[in-house]
This record gives structure tokens, C-alpha cells and sequence, in this order.
């Protein structure tokens, strides 16, 4: 079946504009994650959705960031007065229920944003 | 806090060879989840394996092993007889068992196998 898809696969925005990347995940998937990798880095977690709801959002930066999954299926990732400080590979994972630790978080091949 | 530290930067070996990537992590849980995952330079994260901390039986699959040692808090992959299509950027992560369902990712090694 189909993976996790995320659009669009590059992003060039200048500094002060809003961004918004998309993710969808896997059919069925309730869970569905937002990372973010810079350059040379590991992914680091910034906001986990539990079907609609953000159950945990400890990773955003700040208040520029902002993430919604109305229908518990695709999400967006909002930045807003982007930074140069924003530009990474932002990525998206889901899992089948993400109430169980051992789950699998699959993830998608990434939008890549570079902030002018 | 949860930290995982993959303390070697870049490796490059020649094909064939051998190669033992280090994963050591930090935790105050007794209970845990550690992963390896792939990053070819198509840029997307590949699931390889998922360890609990209550198993300590090393796992082989095909060339790939993983050595798990809770004493040391270490996680380690092994590519045996590697492969050009071996290059990658690999991550150890850890994940609560309870509570917070994010992944803690190391740096990653970037993996070079040359032909």
C-alpha cells in the first residue's frame, strides 16, 4: 500500500513568510508525527497527533509553529514569519494507533525548506 | 531526560568489510524501546529493527546484526560482507515505553561502503 506522502518535496520561502507543509499518512494510521531534521542532525520531535487532537506538542519551538489534523487523517504543519533558522527537512511519520510504544512510526520522505 | 549519542561522525569502509556502528543512550526508565533507522539519500527514514529493553537476545537478520547490552546502555549495529547499496545515514533512537510516544534520535554515523 501506499507510504507516507508529504508535499511539497521542496520549499524556498523568504524570510517573513508562512509556510504550510502537508503530510498524509498511511491509511488507517490514527498517530501521525511531526519532526524536524537540520542539516547533519538527527530528527527531533516537535508535535504528535492522536487521531484530531494534539496529544503532545513539547517539541514546537514557539508560537510561529503550528500544526492541525481536522479530520484525523492529513495534517499541516504551519510556520509563520519564517526564519532562516527554519530551514531544515521537515518530516512526517505515522503509526497504526500510537498507544503502544513498540509500534513502528513509518515515516515520509521529508519536505525540504530553506527559508531566504 | 532521554539522549542518545552515536559517537562516530562518518565511517568509510571498503566493500566487504566489516562494520560496527555504536549506539549508546540514557535513561531513567526500566522500560524502553530503542530502533534502528536507514536514511538512503532519497532522504526517507527506513525502519530496520525495534529492540525492548527486556530482551537482551542479540537479533540477526540476513548480514545485519544488533548487539544489545543494558549493562553498558549500548545498542550497537553490525553490517557484515557490507555493500555499496550499505551507504547511508543511520539512526539509533529511543522511545518510552510509558508516556511520550516520540522518538529520540541520535546524530547518526553516515555510512560509507566503498566498491
Amino acid at each position: 500500500g501506499a507510504g507516507v506522502s508529504q508535499t511539497p518535496s521542496n520549499k524556498v520561502t523568504e524570510k517573513g513568510k508562512y509556510v504550510e507543509l502537508r503530510c498524509d499518512p498511511i491509511s488507517g494510521h490514527t498517530a501521525l508525527y511531526w519532526y524536524r531534521q537540520s542539516l547533519g542532525q538527527g530528527p527531533e520531535f516537535l508535535i504528535y497527533f492522536q487521531g484530531t487532537g494534539a496529544a503532545d506538542d513539547s517539541g514546537l519551538p514557539n508560537d510561529r509553529f503550528f500544526a492541525v489534523r481536522p479530520e484525523g487523517s492529513v495534517s499541516t504543519l504551519k510556520i509563520q514569519r519564517t526564519e532562516r533558522g527554519d530551514s531544515a527537512v521537515y518530516l512526517c511519520a505515522s503509526s497504526l494507533t500510537g498507544e503502544f510504544a513498540q509500534e513502528t512510526q513509518y515515516f515520509g520522505p521529508g519536505t525540504r525548506l530553506l527559508v531566504l | 531526560a532521554q539522549k542518545v549519542t552515536q559517537a562516530q561522525t562518518e565511517i568509510s569502509v571498503v566493500e566487504k568489510e566489516d562494520v560496527t556502528l555504536d549506539c549508546v543512550y540514557e535513561t531513567r526508565d526500566t522500560t524502553y524501546y530503542l530502533f534502528w533507522y536507514k536514511q538512503p539519500p532519497s532522504g526517507e527514514l527506513v525502519f530496520l529493527i525495534r529492540r525492548n529493553s527486556f530482551d537482551e537476545q542479540n537479533e540477526i537478520s540476513g548480514r545485519y546484526s544488533w548487539n544489545f547490552q543494558k549493562s553498558t546502555s549500548s545498542f550497537n549495529f553490525t553490517i557484515t560482507a557490507s555493500q555499496v547499496v550499505d551507504s547511508a545515514v543511520y539512526f539509533c533512537a529511543l522511545r518510552r515505553r510509558w508516556g511520550a510516544q516520540k522518538l529520540v534520535f541520535g546524530q547518526g554515523t553516515r555510512l560509507t561502503i566503498n566498491p
